[in-house]
Parts: structure tokens; sequence; C-alpha cells
């Protein structure tokens, strides 16, 4: 299975901030790479596909960047509606697998 | 507008089996693979498997083989996961989830449905 690691593992910023996320897979897999964010209590959310195709609804604020194995999720200026866990996830090869996850919180 | 609802909370004793149950509305079941994806307390997510709800054919993580059966009936829209001889580490939280073959785009996610094992 690919392996996903994302770093930092937590993160603290103030609403304003450029906030940016990274993730690294074991093993390419091109730029089927998917970016989730969970707040506490609800189910993930979809705010990146194809590793740069931000979905229909999401704030421009949020982009994705990364081919092969280095990818990154950047948060332009961060909202308050922004402190959640953040999971990547690869989309490559069999079976899925998600990154451990980065929580951004409140600095 | 699309939603999936799953059936509620379960308790459940070691060795016993647990169904949760997916309905889709605002789309047709069959136009979309359904993944489950479980995560259990303060951890993060796992991929258990998926169905084509088209075909009924459906593929698990290698870690779920042998104890988890997908299921569909498409005349009431509906997805089962299935888990058998529970252990306490199932424990979690299990959604499901629409997306692609390889969950390239998992747009549209259950609310959850808590088991618990004890």
């Amino acid at each position: 299975d690919i392996q996903m690691t994302q770093s930092p593992s937590s993160v603290s910023a103030s609403v304003g901030d450029r906030v940016t996320l990274t993730c690294r897979a074991s093993q390419g897999i091109g730029s089927w790479l998917v970016w989730f964010q969970q707040k506490p209590g609800k189910a993930p959310k979809l705010l990146i596909y194809a590793a740069s195709d931000l979905q229909t609804g999401v704030p421009s604020r949020f982009s994705g960047s990364g081919t092969g194995t280095d990818f990154t999720l950047t948060i332009s200026s961060l909202q308050p509606e922004d402190f959640a866990t953040y999971y990547c996830q690869q989309a490559n090869s069999f079976p899925p697998t998600f990154g451990g996850g980065t929580k951004v919180e409140v600095k | 507008q699309v939603q999936l609802v799953q059936s509620g909370a379960e308790v459940k004793k070691p060795g016993a089996s647990v169904k949760v149950s997916c309905k889709a509305s605002g789309y047709s079941l069959v136009d979309y693979y359904l993944h489950w994806v479980r995560q259990a307390p303060g951890q993060g997510l796992e991929w258990m498997g998926r169905i084509n709800p088209d075909s009924g054919d459906t593929k698990n993580a290698q870690k779920f083989q042998g104890r988890v059966a997908m299921t569909r009936d498409t005349s009431i829209n509906t997805a089962y996961m299935e888990l058998n001889r529970l252990r306490s580490d199932d424990t979690a939280v299990y959604y499901c989830a629409r997306g692609g073959k390889n969950f390239v785009k998992g747009d549209y996610w259950g609310q959850g449905t808590l088991v618990a094992v004890s």
C-alpha cells in the first residue's frame, strides 16, 4: 500500500495567516491526490481533487499543488472557519490511503 | 440535493455483527461507486472498501477481507456495510461516501454511524 505522510501533524496559526500543509507519498502517484477538511463531529469535506482542482463551492483561498510524491495545500488567508483537521488521500493505486492529518489550531 | 443518510448508532458485543445502511437521495445510487471509510476515536481516516452499486461488485481493503460485506438494494437506493466478528478495536464512526472507482473524488459523505464494541 502507498503510505501518505502529512507534515506537520499540527500547526498553530492566526486569522489572516498564510498556511501551507504538506503531504508526501511513499511512491509516485501522479496528480491523484485529494484534500479533505474535517471538523470535530462532522464528516470530511472535499476541498481539492486531482491535486489542484478546487471542488465546487470551496473558497478560492484554498489551493493545492504538486505532482509525483510531494503535494501542498495552501490557505492564503486563514479564516475562523478554517480551523480544522486536513487529510490528504491518494487515489492512484488500490487501496486508497489517507495521510494521518494536520490539525490547524488557533495560535 | 445529493444526500447520504446513514442508520443510527449501534452498541455491540465482541464477536457480534453490525450492519450499517446508507440511503442515497438526489441521485441514483447506481451512477457512482459507494465507499466505506471508518474513523476510530481520535484517529485518522481508514478506507474499508467500495461497491459498484450498478453491478454489485465489491473490493475491500486486505485488512477486512473475509469480515466485511458490502451490498446494495437499488430499488430503495440504499447501500449496506456489514462487519462481522466485531472486536473492541472496531469501535469507530463509519462513513459512506460517494466517489469514483479509486475514491478519486469523494464529494458527498454520510453523517457517520458510531459503532461501539464493548
